[in-house]
């Protein structure tokens, strides 16, 4: 059936770290692949999405690309900040979304 | 102003009882779902009404049971709570057929922590 796996957490960087956070999916067809995020307290938000093979969602610094023959989208960040703090979703889908188990990203000064 | 809201934020209620969490949404969306977060921050999808139809329900067992009074409100109504009730539960809303190009884009409330004692 359709799922989602990516990198367990928590994972713990120093600021201006590089970041990846490994997203791979089983799903019939060619989804919709996102990143979510949920800053502490609050629901989640969309981070960066692809939309077809070889694109590249952006956003904040976070790029992804869609892969289609790794069926990946892992999620990368050259420079990471304290404030990206959070717990990162990789999800796909259209009407339905299936969602990743979560990674807990903390980034110390 | 809060495009995807909850209420209540935080519900602490006996095992037993009934209880309900309001979700409203002032996007124009057509799409609406409910999901569970359990303590391990696994999210799983419960229902999604569209115009106000249910479209999915995912085993969800019947003490759960949505309403959707038009398509900007989706309640989520419990009986008889359990402690394996205990969660958070959020609320979404995404943009219908002919809703723009981001139709695949789903809006998150703040969502409800939910503890059953």
């Amino acid at each position: 059936g359709d799922s989602v796996t990516q990198m367990e957490g928590p994972v713990t960087l120093s600021e201006e770290a590089f970041l990846t956070i490994n997203c791979t999916y089983t799903a019939t067809g060619y989804p919709s692949l996102f990143w979510y995020v949920q800053y502490p307290g609050e629901g989640l938000q969309l981070l960066l999405k692809a939309t077809k093979a070889d694109d590249k969602g952006s956003n904040k610094g976070f790029e992804a690309t869609y892969r289609k023959e790794t069926t990946s989208f892992h999620l990368e960040k050259g420079s990471v900040q304290v404030s990206d703090s959070a717990v990162y979703f990789c999800s796909f889908g259209n009407e339905k979304l299936t969602f990743g188990t979560g990674t807990r990203l903390t980034i110390i000064p | 102003d809060t495009a995807v809201s909850q209420t209540p934020k935080y519900l602490v209620t006996q095992m037993g009882n009934d209880k309900s969490i309001k979700c409203e949404q002032n996007l124009g969306h057509d799409t609406m779902y409910w999901y569970k977060q359990d303590s391990k921050k696994f999210l799983k999808i419960m229902f999604s009404y569209n115009n106000k139809e249910l479209i999915i329900n995912e085993t969800v067992p019947n003490r759960f049971s949505p309403k959707s009074p038009d398509k900007a409100h989706l309640n989520l109504h419990i009986n008889s709570l359990e402690l394996g009730d205990s969660a958070v539960y959020f609320c979404a809303s995404r943009p219908g057929l002919g809703q723009g190009l981001a139709k695949n884009i789903q809006y998150f409330g703040a969502g409800t922590r939910l503890s059953v004692l």
